[in-house]
């Protein structure tokens, strides 16, 4: 069956312009995370949402990031004002609870500022 | 505030070998561990992962050891294969949220 999508897959954006990055999850499933993966690191943790509501948004760096679901499936990340450390992959895994923890992780897209 | 510590930070390994990556964490919250393997370009993907209730899991050549008293857990590859050639991550969660990753072991396999 298809994975969690994301689009696009690129994106080169010059500093100060907004983004917007798009997650389609796996079907059914219910919670939602984003990461940030800066270049040779670990994913780091952004927002959390489960349906529609956004239950944790303590990963997020600034005001200028903002993220979305409204209809529980496909979630917007957006950046607003980007800037150069706005730089990395942003990852959107989705997991269905009665599958216990597991996440399953879209391809990223891969965010240049210059 | 790094929570999950990750060694090596790269590590090769002649074909057939057995590959091990460390990871120590802090919070003794945490109630599940899992790795995931990243291809260049790619997601990371599920490799294997265990609840603290158990001390070892064993899915074909992947092993997982797990030392609660220690705050310890590790990844063993039995008869490593160049195609085992990728970037590691351990990572740590509880409550399935959100989860806490290792910086990575990229390891590579020579023929």
């Amino acid at each position: 069956g298809a994975g969690v999508s994301q689009s696009p897959r690129y994106k080169v954006a010059k500093r100060g312009q907004d983004v917007a990055l798009r997650c389609d999850p796996i079907s059914g499933h219910v919670s939602l995370f984003w990461y940030q993966q800066a270049l040779g690191q670990g994913p780091e943790f952004l927002t959390y949402f489960q349906n529609e509501a956004q239950l944790d948004k303590s990963g997020l760096p600034s005001d200028r990031f903002f993220a979305e679901r409204p209809e529980g499936s496909v979630s917007t990340l957006k950046i607003q004002r980007t800037q150069q450390e706005d730089s990395a992959v942003y990852l959107c895994a989705s997991s269905f609870p009665g599958q216990g923890y597991e996440q399953y992780f879209g391809p990223g897209t891969r965010l240049t500022v210059t | 505030q790094q929570q999950v510590k990750q060694s090596p930070q790269s590590l090769i390994v002649q074909k057939g070998g057995i590959s091990i990556i460390n990871c120590a964490y802090e919070n003794t919250a945490f109630d599940y561990f899992p790795w995931y393997q990243q291809f260049p370009g790619k997601g990371p993907a599920l490799l294997i992962a265990i609840r603290p209730d158990v001390s070892e899991k064993k899915e074909g050549r992947f092993t997982i050891s797990f030392n609660k008293s220690a705050k310890q857990f590790s990844l063993h590859i039995m008869d490593s294969q160049p195609g085992d050639s990728a970037t590691y991550f351990c990572a740590a969660t509880t409550g399935r949220r959100a989860l806490t990753f290792g910086s990575g072991t990229r390891l590579q396999v020579q023929p």
